[in-house]
């Protein structure tokens, strides 16, 4: 079972809207990554977080995501104005360290009509 | 740009037989090769990780590296249908990010 907690499961959504996601990564995992996996399951790095802080982003998610992870509070995942292209599972994982193992939760499957 | 390439895009093995996956890393500055597996439905679960020359056995898994050749295998002996996923090789070389390859999508047949 997954000890990552993402929220919602499902999202759908018209083109031009907010969607946003949460994630709860596993107890005690200071290092918290957004990946995006797409219907053909390919996976995109998007963003990772060492505590509240910043690692890495690629340059779409500075553009029209924006993600954060406060402290005592889920971490989220919004994407400001969502494209059909946008329509994929969003992972979350968090670890330990940023080269081991990292845990995923289940997902949110984002829909952009 | 790192890429991570896997072969084959399908597997099928009958019931107690032998799955091997291939992956190949684009760029030798890597730190780890990871596998993970990934059920319908759910997110994706590290079966095991590997950073040095040789084998590495988890039970029924069997992970093999070859530095020189960037090339990381992956076997799977007694396949039970339980094993019937999606597999994923992925590296880590910095930050801790995971660059995947597309898959193998393994069934193993009753």
């Amino acid at each position: 079972n997954s000890k990552v907690i993402q929220t919602p499961r499902y999202l759908v959504k018209g083109q031009g809207q907010k969607a946003k996601m949460r994630c709860i990564p596993e107890k005690g995992h200071p290092v918290v990554f957004w990946y995006q996996q797409n219907k053909n399951n390919e996976f995109k790095f998007l963003i990772n977080f060492q505590n509240q802080e910043v690692l890495q982003q690629i340059d779409m998610t500075e553009k029209r995501f924006s993600a954060e992870c406060p402290s005592n509070s889920p971490c989220s995942l919004e994407i400001q104005s969502s494209e059909a292209g946008d329509s994929a599972l969003y992972l979350c994982a968090s670890s330990l360290l940023g080269f081991a193992e990292q845990f995923f939760g289940p997902g949110t499957r984002l829909t952009v009509l | 740009q790192q890429k991570v390439q896997q072969s084959p895009e399908s597997l099928s093995v009958p019931e107690g037989g032998m799955a091997s996956l291939n992956c190949t890393s684009s760029d030798r500055n890597f730190q780890y090769f990871w596998w993970y597996r990934q059920h319908s439905g759910e997110g994706p679960k590290a079966l095991m990780s590997i950073f040095s020359d040789g084998d590495k056995k988890e039970g029924r898994f069997t992970a093999h590296l070859n530095k020189a050749s960037l090339h990381v295998s992956l076997h799977i002996r007694d396949s039970q249908p339980s094993d019937s996923a999606l597999y994923f090789c992925a590296v880590i070389y910095n930050q801790g990010k995971l660059i995947f390859g597309q898959g193998t999508k393994l069934s193993i047949k009753p």
